[in-house]
């Protein structure tokens, strides 16, 4: 059972272009919400997260929306740059995350110069 | 502070033998985490901590074994090592004062033929 479903599984994007990502939970005792971006070789480093009682969370050029209605969360990527190629995993805990984070399958953005 | 380390880096294993992945944090962290990840399929947990002497099981439990004596410490066992357990696994910790915020080691890659 897969309580968190991540789209796409690869997404190709223009330098300079806007990269989105898309994930749904199920499970509507989640309370925090983070996003972490891995490198190859690398472990998983956070990248922004958000709790349900904002719609918006920005930080620099990375943006997370959040709809707690449709429970949905998404990931957009301003002005993208080819270093921000990489794998990006959306996640959820509850409870401050003491039984650890669901994680989607995970995005291979490929961001092309 | 050197966050959250692991070793080996990487280890190739025969088919029943046994080994232990070190982990270890400098964060003063209560939670620690234990994940797996295979190729397409994130990050899929495996034992976690909320302290020295408290462990339980995750998702994806069978085949290993944990102990925390210690805060820093959260070594992860395999007992009859089988090709099912190839994978990069990933050491976190976290803290309920930080937001459940996980911080990630670099991992270990294990190959077991």
């Amino acid at each position: 059972q897969q309580q968190v479903k991540q789209s796409p599984q690869s997404l190709i994007v223009q330098k300079g272009g806007i990269s989105i990502i898309n994930c749904a939970y199920e499970n509507t005792a989640f309370d925090y919400f983070p996003w972490y971006q891995q490198f190859p070789g690398k472990g998983p480093a956070l990248l922004i997260a958000i709790r349900p009682d904002v719609s918006e969370k920005k930080e620099g050029r990375f943006t997370i929306s959040f709809n707690k209605s449709a429970k949905q969360f998404s990931l957009h990527i301003m002005d993208s740059q080819p270093g921000d190629s990489a794998t990006y995993f959306c996640a959820a805990h509850s409870g401050g995350g003491a039984d650890g984070l669901t994680f989607g399958k995970g995005t291979h953005l490929i961001i092309q110069p | 502070n050197a966050g959250v380390t692991q070793t080996p880096k990487f280890r190739i294993l025969k088919i029943g033998q046994s080994m232990t992945l070190q982990c270890a944090q400098d964060m003063n962290h209560n939670y620690m985490y234990w994940y797996r990840q295979d190729p397409g399929m994130g990050l899929k947990l495996i034992y976690y901590s909320v302290g020295a002497g408290i462990t339980d099981k995750g998702e994806v439990p069978n085949g290993y074994n944990v102990s925390r004596s210690t805060t820093e410490d959260f070594p992860l066992r395999l007992e009859l090592a089988a090709p099912s357990q190839t994978s990069v696994y990933f050491c976190a910790s976290g803290n309920v004062r930080e937001g459940g915020e996980q911080y990630f080691g670099p991992g270990t890659r294990l190959t077991v033929t």
